[in-house]
């Protein structure tokens, strides 16, 4: 199956400060990728879809400027989450949309203190 | 409302003994169903695309089948390795965007 990292798998930021997770497709193209948060043992909730050179569309009730969306080529999209906040600590997953389905990233574990 | 229903929420089994997994959906035309393992802390790995009723499609232990109302996923003979979250989404025609079941996560005893 296709290939997606997401760097960095873990990061600790303080409250106030703002965090970058890149997300690559490494052996395939994606016009579209998608953004999820994973609360635990809860499923996949979508905030994002992104498309290659476009703004995101986001999900209701997830608030854009908090969290930014670059989709900057076919293989890159990046997730900053803006003025990070304790309830912003979660679990973050991309995926991007191979020729049928979609193939994940390992996840990034973000923890605000 | 599309929605898609998963049964049951967790299931342990012992090594060897058989079961399915549910996964009932409710969509306006189905594009695919899919189906995703999921380990702890770790993204999901895909499994299965079924598209019409009646397909089926198998990997290993694991066998995927579909009705116009819902898709089974068989587990023969499991081992511990089997033990995971097994998610299941579709998509509707005209979008890529999933909607997930809220997931069985499976125990499988040595």
């Amino acid at each position: 199956g296709a290939v997606v990292s997401q760097h960095p798998s873990r990061v600790i930021c303080k409250s106030g400060t703002s965090v970058k997770i890149e997300c690559r497709s490494l052996d395939f193209q994606a016009t579209t990728m998608f953004w999820y948060r994973q609360f635990p043992k809860q499923s996949l909730m979508l905030m994002a879809t992104s498309n290659e050179g476009s703004k995101a569309t986001y999900e209701q009730g997830v608030e854009k400027d908090k969290f930014l969306i670059n989709h900057a080529s076919l293989t890159l999209s990046t997730l900053t989450v803006t003025s990070a906040h304790p309830e912003d600590s979660s679990f973050y997953i991309c995926s991007g949309q191979g020729a049928d389905e979609q193939y994940f990233g390992p996840g990034t574990r973000l923890t605000v203190t | 409302e599309d929605q898609v229903t998963q049964s049951p929420e967790a299931l342990r089994l012992q090594e060897g003994e058989s079961s399915s997994l549910n996964c009932s959906y409710t969509v306006s035309g189905l594009r695919g169903l899919f189906w995703y393992r999921q380990d702890p802390g770790k993204g999901p790995e895909f499994l299965f695309t079924l598209y019409s009723a009646g397909e089926e499609k198998e990997k290993e232990r694991l066998k995927a089948t579909l009705t116009k109302k819902e898709s089974f996923l068989h587990i023969t003979a499991p081992k511990p390795e089997d033990s995971a979250t097994y998610l299941c989404a579709v998509q509707a025609p005209g979008t890529y965007k999933y909607i997930f079941g809220t997931g069985t996560r499976l125990k499988v005893l040595a």
